[in-house]
């Protein structure tokens, strides 16, 4: 474990269904962030909560909604999602000040049917 | 937007060849991050370079951050070396996030 926990580590869903994915950390760092690694593509930035409040949302579809409830705890909301939606999808966290570097989860591998 | 360049995409290499996988970016930065990722998908952070040269055990990281470029070196390569290797670049300024290079497949054969 690398200290940046995400479960589940593999989803299977409908285009109808509902769910959440969630990560936890618990190595006192104040920046959490959502990555999405799709078939062949590098990784993408999706969401950054600083804080808890959320600095950036990189262009990211509205089917995919996060929470930031303290600064240990990072949501996705996944809802009517799309085929192509399927990825791995990667949690972060960083201590911002000082800036002193990322740690990833081991990530959810999404498949949408 | 910052662009970020690997070379090469994939290396075949026998075991206990000398590695070096590049990296070339195009917008100045703050930091650097080399990144491996082993199949199922999970990230470890293997170096955070800003200057200079930094070395953990068989691996080497260099930056010219007036050339704008980087480079991975490994030493005595193992089977066990093989996996994605990314490059990470950080603009600096607080919670940035991170623009990625496509990664270095590596493969070491016995």
């Amino acid at each position: 474990e690398t200290g940046v926990t995400q479960t589940p580590r593999h989803l299977v869903m409908g285009m109808t269904n509902k769910k959440s994915l969630k990560c936890e950390q618990h190595l006192g760092h104040n920046a959490m962030y959502w990555y999405k690694q799709s078939a062949k593509k590098p990784l993408e930035l999706m969401f950054v909560y600083n804080f808890k409040e959320q600095t950036e949302n990189n262009s990211v579809p509205s089917r995919f909604s996060p929470e930031c409830p303290n600064s240990s705890h990072l949501f996705l909301h996944l809802h009517t999602l799309q085929p192509e939606d399927s990825a791995l999808y990667l949690c972060a966290s960083s201590q911002v000040t000082p800036f002193y570097g990322y740690t990833f989860g081991s990530g959810t591998r999404l498949t949408v049917v | 937007k910052n662009e970020v360049e690997q070379s090469p995409q994939n290396l075949t290499a026998q075991e206990g060849e000398f590695i070096t996988i590049n990296c070339s970016y195009s917008v100045g930065i703050s930091a650097l991050h080399w990144l491996q990722q082993h199949p199922g998908g999970g990230i470890v952070s293997l170096f955070m370079l800003s200057s200079g040269k930094k070395k953990h055990g068989r691996l080497i990281a260099t930056i010219n951050i007036q050339e704008k470029h980087s480079s991975l070196h490994i030493t005595a390569s193992h089977p066990r070396d093989s996996a994605v290797y990314i490059c990470a670049v950080w603009p600096g300024g607080g919670a940035d996030g991170l623009t990625f290079g496509k990664g270095t497949h590596l493969i070491i054969q016995p």
